[in-house]
């Protein structure tokens, strides 16, 4: 049971900012939030994660609500090659185990 | 770095027929998975392994598939005998362990059974 709620789907525009949204309510103290991408034709790849702090690496920003009961990935300026399958994922600390939900298809237009 | 190897990248068979697929994880990772992508049900975790030890197989669908990992450096995925609803995209992904989470994943089989 993947426990997190994402849209299905969500376009944007080149070159513009992205935020998905990702609901995952009834997560618990030691979960981490992480995302991976799916590019078509592709295994998925790892984005990003975190815990209780917002997180930035060179793929993407994490903004961990404070109660952490969402949590909205943020692509600064999406480029035509972000268009994916994002996935969010509650991951126990300390587990190995990933479950994949449906993820939000990302659409971007030129 | 050579990422995790798949092969074959597709493979089409007749139902009965044996399947096995192979993966190569990352060089120093010691875990490895084996997940299953349908467009009915999504990508699911079939089975992994932690130092070559099959640590939960839950999401093996039936006695007709089977996975080993004789050593560090190979695992297989085997279907015997394979069925049309076996028809996947089947990814391997390996990681360096519980602490660090962060799976890496092949480029998957296709398989196709007819």
């Amino acid at each position: 049971d993947a426990k997190t709620t994402q849209p299905n789907s969500m376009e944007s525009n080149e070159e513009e900012p992205v935020h998905l949204p990702c609901n995952h309510s009834t997560i618990s103290g030691t979960d981490y939030i992480h995302w991976y991408r799916q590019l078509p034709s592709q295994g998925p790849e790892y984005v990003i994660h975190g815990l209780t702090s917002n997180v930035n690496n060179r793929m993407a920003s994490l903004a961990i609500a404070e109660d952490r009961k969402s949590s909205t990935l943020i692509l600064h300026r999406a480029t035509l090659r972000d268009a994916a399958v994002y996935y969010c994922i509650r991951h126990q600390g300390g587990s190995e185990k990933l479950v994949f939900g449906k993820g939000t298809k990302l659409t971007v237009n030129p | 770095d050579a990422g995790v190897i798949q092969s074959p990248r597709h493979e089409v068979t007749e139902m009965g027929q044996e399947v096995t697929l192979r993966c190569k994880p990352i060089s120093g990772h010691n875990s490895l998975f084996w997940y299953r992508q349908t467009m009915m049900r999504g990508l699911e975790l079939l089975i992994y392994f932690n130092n070559n030890v099959p640590i939960d197989d839950s999401g093996m669908p039936e006695d007709r598939f089977s996975a080993k990992m004789p050593n560090a450096s190979f695992s297989t995925l085997k279907i015997q005998p394979s069925e049309p609803r076996d028809s996947a995209v089947y990814f391997c992904a390996s990681t360096l362990g519980r602490l660090r989470a962060v799976q890496y994943f092949g480029p998957g089989t296709r398989l196709t059974v007819t």
